[in-house]
């Protein structure tokens, strides 16, 4: 039983349309976060939700949209994709926010892999 | 702010040979640390980590890491390694009381380790 599950695993997709990827978690946890892999393994916050609300919003362009219906889920949606959004997109969540920053342990989806052609 | 240098981008090793990721940091208050291990085409998922106490810290599969604060590092050690090792390991940090990075994990840019026969 996956704890951290994200779907689809690859997306392939033209420049200019819209693609979400969904997030969830079946560890009770608090805290949910997107991360970005880029070409080079290079990993990056983009956004954090605690308990549904947003903690982190990092530098990204408002294209990118998370949403959290509840605190097991947290989805991304990508409006207008362009050629540099082309990454490995993670999920991870943490039991709750303070404990990321005494405990630092996050767990991490499979990853989603986006292609923009 | 924080930053983590990983110094080796690929460390080619030959199996039951000993390996050593070097990791260093920077960052004007205490911090935690952390080593992440990504097995092809998983998520990351945590090898150890250093909190406080002992500056020797062992954790799964084996591996140990020695935090040395005067000289700001944080490198991760196996003395005998197996294929199943092969992957991308990441060093990460977690400043303590930064407001702009508190609650975040600040990742290096991996090393590629390479196990062969």
């Amino acid at each position: 039983d996956t704890a951290v599950s994200q779907t689809p695993k690859y997306l392939v997709t033209q420049m200019g349309n819209d693609k979400s990827i969904k997030c969830e978690q079946n560890l009770g946890h608090d805290t949910m976060y997107w991360y970005k892999q880029d070409s080079k393994k290079f990993l990056k916050i983009m956004f954090s939700y605690n308990n549904k609300e947003l903690i982190i919003n990092e530098t990204v362009p408002n294209r990118f949209s998370p949403k959290s219906p509840d605190k097991a889920h947290l989805n991304l949606h990508i409006n207008s994709l362009e050629l540099g959004d082309s990454a490995v997109y993670f999920c991870a969540s943490s039991q709750e926010w303070a404990d990321l920053a005494n405990t630092g342990e996050l767990f991490f989806g499979e990853g989603s892999r986006l292609t923009v052609l | 702010a924080q930053s983590v240098t990983q110094l080796d981008s690929q460390v080619p090793v030959f199996e039951e040979a000993p390996v050593e990721l070097r990791c260093n940091y920077s960052s004007s208050v205490s911090v935690y640390l952390f080593w992440y291990v990504q097995y092809p085409n998983q998520g990351l998922q945590l090898l150890l980590k250093y909190l406080s106490g002992s500056t020797l810290v062992k954790g799964i599969n084996g591996f140990e890491a020695e935090f040395n604060k005067s000289q700001t590092s944080f490198h991760l050690r196996k003395p005998s390694v197996h294929i199943s090792d092969t992957a991308e390991y990441f060093c990460a940090v977690s400043d303590l009381l930064g407001a702009d990075s508190w609650g975040k994990l600040q990742f290096g840019a991996g090393t590629q380790v390479v196990v062969t026969p």
